[in-house]
This record gives structure tokens, C-alpha cells and sequence, in this order.
């Protein structure tokens, strides 16, 4: 199985702040990456698919980028909607696997 | 509008079987794959497998693969996921998800059913 580690696990960050999460791949995926953001209590959301496309309606402040074995997520000015946890996911061979997540909280 | 809807959520005992459902609609439900995640509770997201309603051609994680069964009834537009013995380990929420094929052929989920709570305890 590809495992896919995400750093970092938890981040604190403020309204209005832009911040970056990573996706590392232990081995090359191309761009077959996507980007989840779940909220307390609710189903994951889809994001991004193939590393840096927005699933519709997805707000361009989210942005990714990456290929191979590096990916990032980006988020830029933070709204308290924006706090909570994303997970990365490569799609590249079966089994499809996930990040272990990235908490992201309010400072 | 695409919408799944999963059944609601279960209370079962050690050794009961248990099958859940994920219905599909406003889309055409027999050419996308749909996908099953398990959450256990506090922890991350796990790939279980997925399946075309098509012709239930089927992918398993090996880490589920024995352990549970996919299914699908086009017919009524449904997808399920099934225990025949469970497990306290299997208390977990369970989502669905539609999966999208890219020009290339590979799939990512776009969405995602409301989740079943599934509890297993004596």
C-alpha cells in the first residue's frame, strides 16, 4: 500500500492568516492526489482532486499544488469556517489511501 | 442534484450481521463508482473499497477484503456494505461516496453520503 503522510498534524493559526498543509507520498502518485476538509460531526468534503483542481463550488481561497510525492494545500485568508481537519488522499493505485489528517485549529 | 442517503444508525451485538445502505440519486447511478470509508471514532479516514452498480464489479481494501461485502441494486439505485459476524472493532461511521472518473481513467470521490453510526457492543 502507498502510505501517505501529512504534516503537520495539528496547526494553530488566526482569522485571516494563510496556511499551508503537506501530503508526502511513499511513492510516486503522479497528480492522482485529493484534498478532504471534515468539520466536528460531519462528512468529509471534497476539495481538490488531481493535486490542485477545485471540486465545484469550492471557494479559490483553498489551492493546491504538487506531483510525484509532494503535494501541498493551501489556504489563505482563514475564516472560522476554514478550522478543521483536512485530510489528504492518493488515488493512484488500490488500496486508495489517506493522511492520517491535519487538525487545524484557532489560535 | 446528486444526493446520498445513507440509513440510519445501528445498535447491534457481537456476532449479529448488519447491512447498511447508501442511496443514490439525481445522477445517473449506474455509471459512477460508489465508495465506502470507515471513521472509527477520534481517528482518521480508511478506503474500504468500492463498486461499479453497473455490473458490481468490485475493489477491496486488503484490509477489509473477508471482512465485509459491497454490494449494489441498480434497480433501486443502492449501494450497501455488510457484515455477516461483527466485531466491537467494527464500531465505527461508515460514509458512502460517489467517485468520479478522470480523462485518465482514475477515480476520486466528489460526494459524500451523511454517514451511518455503527455500534457494536454487548
Amino acid at each position: 500500500d502507498i502510505q501517505m503522510t501529512q504534516s503537520p498534524s495539528s496547526l494553530s493559526a488566526s482569522v485571516g492568516d494563510r496556511v499551508t498543509i503537506t501530503c508526502r507520498a511513499s511513492q510516486g502518485i503522479s497528480n492522482y492526489l485529493a484534498w478532504f476538509q471534515q468539520k466536528p460531526g460531519k462528512a468529509p468534503k471534497s476539495l481538490i482532486y488531481a493535486a490542485s483542481s477545485l471540486q465545484s463550488g469550492v471557494p479559490s481561497k483553498f489551492s493546491g499544488s504538487g506531483s510525484g510525492t509532494y503535494f501541498t494545500l493551501t489556504i489563505s485568508s482563514l475564516q472560522p469556517e476554514d478550522f478543521a481537519t483536512y485530510y489528504c488522499q492518493q488515488y493512484n493505485s488500490y488500496p486508495y489511501t489517506f493522511g492520517q489528517g491535519t487538525k487545524l485549529e484557532i489560535k | 442534484e446528486v444526493q446520498l442517503v445513507q440509513s440510519g444508525a445501528e445498535v447491534k451485538k457481537p456476532g449479529e450481521s448488519l447491512k447498511i445502505s447508501c442511496k443514490g440519486s439525481g445522477y445517473s447511478f449506474t455509471t459512477y463508482w460508489i465508495g465506502w470509508v470507515r471513521q472509527m471514532p477520534g481517528k482518521g479516514l480508511e478506503w474500504m473499497g468500492i463498486i461499479y452498480p453497473d455490473d458490481s464489479d468490485t475493489r477491496y481494501s486488503p484490509s477489509f477484503q473477508g471482512q465485509v461485502t459491497i454490494s449494489a441494486d441498480k434497480s433501486i439505485t443502492t449501494a450497501y456494505l455488510q457484515w455477516s459476524s461483527l466485531k466491537a472493532s467494527d464500531t465505527a461511521m461508515y460514509y458512502c461516496a460517489r467517485l468520479r472518473r478522470a480523462v485518465t481513467g482514475t477515480l476520486f470521490f466528489d460526494y459524500w453520503g451523511q454517514g451511518t453510526l455503527v455500534t457494536v457492543s454487548s
